[in-house]
């Protein structure tokens, strides 16, 4: 099985910077995504990283350390628009030839004025 | 049809009846997945197909069925659906389940509420 964790809610300032931490521990690793998700909507893809080191793509960036079974979403120049639930999603192997997603709960984040 | 649509956006069901939720995508992709989001919970894999004619079983998939009969549809069925089946259901797609990178790509969502 695989275990995915990321804190369930953060609050951050207009403007400011937020980390967004997810650990995970499995086998058959295939690469980390994350996704955005605002209430009452679809999840849409942010990023992706399966070798060590930051991705960066305007205001966000997500960093990975497959040793570690760490990442981590970086949100610049915040804005208000960016309160939404942010998912880490691990890819890893599930035999027979697939690889499957496992998401994490999710972190909502809520950015205030 | 642009990109991939699920229907009902929203349905209310008794208990013991039978339903299906439609998932239609566009974009040719070989894998498709069904999740439920609970609050709480997150998204949770169902049922996935690699490819049109096989189909396979994911994390929480009973009570569920799904098929694959050609690339673009994977309707999901509940035969008898029960309570704890309320849920927001999301179908998804990428272009492969193979060793490359796998990005998934949502439909809108069916809001699913079994009394």
């Amino acid at each position: 099985g695989q275990n995915i964790d990321q804190p369930t809610e953060m609050t951050a300032t207009e403007g400011a910077i937020v980390q967004i931490n997810c650990t995970y521990q499995t086998s058959g690793f295939n690469g980390l995504f994350w996704y955005q998700q605002h209430a009452g909507e679809a999840p849409t893809f942010l990023s992706y990283n399966v070798l060590d080191g930051l991705e960066e793509k305007g205001r966000f960036s997500s960093f990975l350390s497959r040793s570690k079974g760490y990442s981590y979403l970086l949100l610049k120049e915040l804005q208000m628009k960016d309160s939404a639930s942010y998912l880490c999603a691990v890819d890893a192997y599930s035999g027979a030839g697939s690889y499957q997603l496992t998401f994490g709960k999710g972190t909502k984040l809520s950015v205030i004025p | 049809i642009a990109g991939i649509t699920q229907a009902p956006t929203s349905q209310i069901l008794a208990a013991g009846r039978r339903m299906t939720l439609r998932c239609t995508q566009d974009m040719r992709h070989n894998a498709m997945y069904w999740y439920r989001q609970d609050l709480g919970l997150g998204l949770r894999l169902i049922h996935y197909s690699n490819t049109a004619g096989t189909t396979g079983k994911g994390e929480v998939p009973d009570g569920y069925s799904v098929s694959r009969a050609n690339t673009d549809d994977f309707p999901l069925t509940l035969a008898s659906a029960v309570p704890s089946q309320t849920s927001v259901y999301f179908c998804a797609s990428s272009g492969t389940s193979g060793n490359s990178y796998n990005e998934q790509f949502f439909g809108p969502g069916t809001r699913l509420t079994v009394l």
